[in-house]
């Protein structure tokens, strides 16, 4: 069963670096067919797609975070990673990382395996 | 960009109830388009994708219908564990995807 596991810093100073690393087991981040994604969640609000990696290293980011956003992926460790420069408050959220399928085996796209979620609080 | 707006915001339903959520798009998006449930404290869950087809081991009682710009979530009998939040989610131009705001359902 593919597990994901995201880990790191639950706090952040005001204008730092937010970094994030997701840990795959159970699989191998260089399948194809996948991509590998985060998504963020403020408290009490909606879900946000940040950006998403395939294994080979190409990169798709959400155009209103694409200036602060850097995801990257390691295969030898089957991991992929986030950071979010220059955080405000508006950057507190749980986030999430998720692997998101392409059409395979007769099932379409989706973010079908997700991580439990790491709230990160940006705060002085 | 493509904007999807989820329609109602909250709504509050029996068991037992039919439940139609709403997500229409600002373009046409053919069928690109899935559900989520996000039950409280917990990541959300993928129900449908390609707008009608419904996720291996999902309940039967889920479906989803529309293309296009309209796009339609039933419930066809409200369980005390369909408790949730709701999203849909566009992939007009994968993998750049966006989600639509959300519908929390409650029970009355």
């Amino acid at each position: 069963q593919l597990q994901l596991q995201e880990s790191g810093p639950g706090l952040v100073k005001p204008s730092e670096t937010l970094s994030l690393t997701c840990t795959v087991s159970g699989g191998s981040i260089s399948s194809s067919s996948y991509y590998w994604g985060w998504i963020r969640q403020p408290p009490g609000k909606g879900l946000e797609w940040i950006g998403s990696i395939y294994y080979s290293g190409s990169t798709y980011y959400n155009p209103s975070l694409k200036s602060r956003v850097t995801i990257s992926v390691d295969t030898s460790k089957n991991q992929f990673s986030l950071k979010l420069s220059s955080v405000t408050a508006a950057d507190t959220a749980v986030y999430y990382c998720a692997r998101l399928r392409d059409t395979i085996f007769g099932e379409g796209p989706g973010f079908d395996y997700w991580g439990q979620g790491t709230l990160v609080t940006v705060s002085s | 960009d493509i904007q999807m707006t989820q329609s109602p915001s909250s709504l509050s339903a029996s068991v037992g109830d039919r439940v139609t959520i709403t997500c229409q798009a600002s373009q046409d998006i053919s069928n690109y388009l899935n559900w989520y449930q996000q039950k409280p404290g917990k990541a959300p869950k993928l129900l449908i994708y390609d707008a009608s087809n419904l996720e291996t081991g999902v309940p039967s009682r889920f479906s989803g219908s529309g293309s296009g710009t309209d796009f339609t979530f039933t419930i066809s009998s409200l369980q005390p564990e369909d408790i949730a939040t709701y999203y849909c989610q566009q992939y007009d131009n994968l993998p750049w995807i966006a989600f639509g705001q959300g519908t929390r359902l409650e029970i009355k």
